[in-house]
């Protein structure tokens, strides 16, 4: 596609409930990458994917977190039992290769808003 | 590891005024530099990098910033600010291995009034 693409836009979600947040990297990209974006805690990194290698979950705050990303395309964040410390936009970029210079491009994020 | 501090939270500024946003990197290898630009309720946008070569880098919107190894900044200016660039803009590194992820700063919201 032209850029990166989340979905959905905007999600509202009662406590305790589980949330699917979708990331559609710039075709051929090989790395992808989730931020989340919260007023207390600005920018921070959560996972990214290189490939075919393992996935950098360092960033992950708690084990309700978790990212697959199918075929080297498509990825999945899931929060589970959602909390309201949870609420932030979260967003996806992705990055063509190493000559680049790592640059990322990002999508316009999803807004979670836990209640 | 890295770190990113962007000193200024705020920036009010006339339209058509000169601006500076500041950043300081700190890290123990080297890296690139970044700064995006993200507008209301959008995504956040490569404004300019800094990979290698010369220090100053120019970027979209009129914008440009100069990367300082030896004050480890990578400050953002513009000499003439518009209405249209009130936004909130953030400084961020990376490490030059591997697919580094980006440290970011906390942000600068510019706001630019007539």
């Amino acid at each position: 596609g032209a850029g990166v693409s989340q979905s959905p836009s905007n999600k509202v979600t009662e406590k305790g409930k589980d949330v699917e947040l979708r990331c559609d990297p710039i075709s051929g990209h090989t790395a992808l990458y989730w931020y989340r974006q919260s007023l207390g805690q600005g920018l921070e990194f959560l996972i990214y994917f290189q490939g075919n290698s393992a996935p950098d979950k360092s960033g992950l705050p708690s084990d309700r977190f978790s990212a697959e990303r199918t075929g080297g395309s498509v990825s999945t964040l899931t929060i589970q039992r959602t909390q309201q410390e949870d609420s932030a936009v979260y967003l996806c970029a992705s990055s063509l290769s190493r000559a680049q210079g790592n640059i990322q491009y990002f999508g316009a994020g999803t807004r979670l808003s836990v209640l | 590891a890295q770190s990113v501090t962007q000193l200024d939270s705020q920036v009010p500024v006339f339209e058509e005024a000169p601006v500076e946003l500041r950043c300081n990197y700190s890290s123990s290898v080297s890296v690139y530099l970044f700064w995006y630009v993200q507008y209301p309720n959008q995504g956040l946008q490569l404004l300019l990098k800094y990979l290698s070569g010369s220090t100053l880098v120019k970027g979209i919107n009129g914008f440009e910033a100069e990367f300082n190894k030896s004050q480890t900044s990578f400050h953002l200016r513009k000499p003439s600010v518009h209405i249209s660039d009130t936004a909130e803009y953030f400084c961020a590194v990376s490490e030059k291995q591997g697919y580094s992820t980006l440290t970011f700063g906390k942000g600068t919201m510019l706001l630019v009034s007539p």
